[in-house]
């Protein structure tokens, strides 16, 4: 079983519409939770850090659940150009430079 | 440039060559990294360095894989005897924090294509 779960989707979202997902660990011991954006044949780069009281970023929330060991990340309003494969990080719970990535939901908003 | 620096972008091996991918991190990050992503998946860690220092190897696939980086800045990522399993992008990052590797710089990856 993977150590970072998520759905792959794609999640097709009308441009202006709200999309939310979600993606589970398996490790309890990570501290620390990451949302990062990848654009197709592109890098992957940090969209927001995920803190436990949960936060938001302008058009993005994302929120922790440790009990239940997942975290969400909300889109609103959602603009043609946040089309992107969304993936979930969280940091392996016994080295703090292993950081476990998902394979990522891909989100295609359309006009 | 001030970002991360891969080279080369783009690599095709015939099965059982040796490879050398090159990473040039952002000028005073302490920290660098090597993932591997195969088509569809998303990154795998391989191995990190606190400068010269290789503090985790775990993810290396086999004792093929070699990564270095002697004095704390450029780093190699060396695959001996290429296998079609090897094919995949591997990306390099840097971090300046010492103590947590939150943000990521990542390069835009060398793309290694195994015949």
């Amino acid at each position: 079983r993977k150590e970072v779960e998520q759905d792959p989707g794609p999640f097709n979202v009308p441009e202006g519409a709200t999309v939310a997902f979600n993606c589970t660990y398996s490790n309890s011991a990570s501290q620390s939770f990451f949302w990062y954006r990848q654009d197709c044949r592109k890098e992957p780069k940090l969209l927001m850090s995920v803190y436990s009281s949960g936060n938001e970023d302008g058009r993005f929330t994302a929120q922790l659940n440790r009990a239940s060991q997942y975290i969400s990340l909300l889109i609103r309003d959602s603009k043609l150009s946040d089309s992107a494969t969304y993936l979930c990080v969280v940091t392996s719970g016994d080295s703090w430079g292993k950081l476990q990535f998902g394979a990522g939901t891909q989100v295609v908003v359309t006009p | 440039g001030a970002g991360v620096s891969q080279s080369p972008r783009y690599k095709v091996a015939k099965r059982g060559q040796d490879v050398a991918l090159r990473c040039d991190p952002i000028s005073g990050h302490v920290s660098l990294f090597w993932y591997q992503q195969a088509l569809g998946q998303g990154p795998e860690f391989l191995t990190y360095f606190q400068n010269e220092a290789q503090l985790d190897k775990s993810g290396l696939p086999s004792d093929r894989f070699f990564a270095e980086r002697p004095e704390g800045s450029v780093s190699t990522l060396k695959i001996q005897r290429t296998q079609q399993e090897d094919s995949a992008v591997y990306l390099c990052a840097s971090s300046s924090s010492r103590t947590w590797a939150g943000e990521l710089f990542f390069g835009e990856g060398s793309r290694l294509t195994v015949l």
